[in-house]
């Protein structure tokens, strides 16, 4: 099966542009949650939806939208892009809202902002 | 607050020692406790959980993490270090506060060395 799959891999977007990012759960999972990684840090939690419904929000500008499709596959939309949002976006799957679960990860993609 | 601290940036191992990577955290409530390991240019992948019972978890690839509730560690170990095991290593903890998302340690490198 499929793992986690997230597109583009790569990009490279300059200040003000909007950019958008795209997730596809394994199959059968209807959780999806995005988080942001810094070069050096942990990730930090941005967006959970679940059903197609925001679950959980992140503390990040409303420049940071995300939604969830009937197929349970997901977009993460930032707006008005500034340097500091250059990361690598990592998106997440699981089964259910996977309060004791474990979470399914994509390999992310690096946005650089010029 | 809930939070998350891995003491060290870097852990350096010779193959076939045991290892040890450290994390702490505070929770208010019972911890839902977390590790996840994540290779060069790669997604995370979960290794091994702690939600209650056994305080010595067993997980992938021969690792384990002891919980102790009284010190607030949940530290990660494996008996005889493999290079290929040489990694970024993430302690997590579920936030009950904050519709029970994942709160990350800033991670450490561990570095087998043959």
């Amino acid at each position: 099966d499929a793992g986690v799959t997230q597109s583009p891999t790569h990009l490279i977007k300059t200040r003000g542009q909007h950019v958008t990012l795209r997730c596809s759960p394994i199959s059968g999972h209807k959780s999806v949650s995005w988080y942001q990684q810094v070069l050096g840090q942990g990730p930090q939690f941005i967006f959970q939806y679940y059903e197609k419904e925001e679950r959980g929000r992140g503390n990040f500008p409303d420049r940071f939208s995300a939604r969830q499709f009937p197929n349970y596959s997901s977009e993460l939309n930032v707006n008005a892009l500034l340097l500091g949002d250059s990361a690598l976006y990592l998106c997440a799957s699981s089964p259910d809202r996977a309060y004791t679960g474990e979470l399914f990860f994509g390999e992310g993609s690096r946005l650089t902002v010029l | 607050a809930q939070s998350v601290a891995q003491p060290e940036d870097q852990v350096n191992v010779a193959e076939g020692n045991p290892l040890t990577v450290k994390c702490t955290y505070s929770v208010s409530g019972n911890p839902y406790l977390f590790w996840y390991v994540q290779y060069p240019n790669r997604g995370l992948q979960f290794l091994l959980k702690y939600i209650t019972g056994d305080n010595l978890v067993k997980g992938s690839y021969g690792f384990e993490a002891e919980f102790n509730k009284s010190q607030t560690s949940f530290h990660l170990k494996k008996p005889s270090a493999l290079v290929s095991d040489s990694a970024l290593y993430f302690c997590a903890v579920r936030d009950i506060n904050s519709n029970y998302q994942l709160i990350w340690g800033a991670g450490t490198k561990l570095i087998i060395k043959p």
